[in-house]
């Protein structure tokens, strides 16, 4: 079993639609979540931190669930330019900032 | 302000070549960290170190070796390249043990015939 699991997509919407992404991860020891984007044949960059009481950036909430280790993300108004790779990352138990990557979401937004 | 640099940008190998990847960063960050990037394998992590003069073993390091060469920069060696080894690898690098935002480099794109 993958550490953290993603539905790989592609997620194709339109523009102005709302999205949503899931992931789940298997260690409970994990602290920190995160969502990191991609562009294709780019280099991954933060898109945001996972807060357990819930956080919003914009058009972006993320949520996270301990109980059923579970987190999501919500993209409202869907741009063409969110078009990318989503992934879900946590830190490697309670190892300061070691990472572990989904395998990503494939987002694709059309006109 | 560069960030993370890598070179090369593409590279093809025989099999049993042996080649180095190079990683620079200039934002005076102490951790850095090489991955691998398959398709629908996510990013696995080669080998990582948590400051200067350490290295440590990831999820993956078989057929790797690396060197901390100083503060900035950490290379990433081949030594017998199997065709199992195309991926594209990125390097990263993160400041503080509580900052978990990890900086990429670019990216290198190598395929092994």
């Amino acid at each position: 079993r993958k550490e953290v699991e993603q539905d790989p997509g592609p997620f194709n919407v339109p523009e102005g639609a709302t999205v949503a992404f899931n992931c789940t991860y298997s260690n409970s020891a994990s602290q920190s979540f995160f969502w990191y984007r991609q562009d294709c044949r780019k280099e991954p960059k933060l898109l945001m931190s996972v807060y357990s009481s819930g956080n919003e950036d914009g058009r972006f909430t993320a949520q996270l669930n301990r109980a059923s280790q579970y987190i999501s993300l919500l993209i409202r108004d869907s741009k063409l330019s969110d078009s990318a790779t989503y992934l879900c990352v946590v830190t490697i138990g309670n190892a300061g900032n070691m990472l572990t990557f989904g395998g990503g979401t494939r987002l694709m937004v059309k006109p | 302000n560069a960030g993370v640099t890598q070179t090369p940008k593409f590279q093809v190998l025989k099999t049993g070549q042996s080649m180095t990847l190079q990683c620079a960063q200039d934002m005076n960050h102490n951790s850095m960290y090489w991955y691998r990037q398959d398709p629908g394998m996510g990013l696995r992590l080669i080998y990582y170190s948590a400051s200067e003069g350490t290295t440590d073993k990831g999820e993956v390091p078989n057929g790797y070796n690396v060197s901390r060469l100083n503060k900035r920069e950490f290379s990433l060696r081949l030594e017998s390249a199997a065709p199992s080894q195309t991926s594209v690898y990125f390097c990263a690098s993160t400041g503080t043990s509580d900052s978990y935002e990890q900086y990429f480099g670019p990216g290198t794109r190598l395929t092994v015939t």
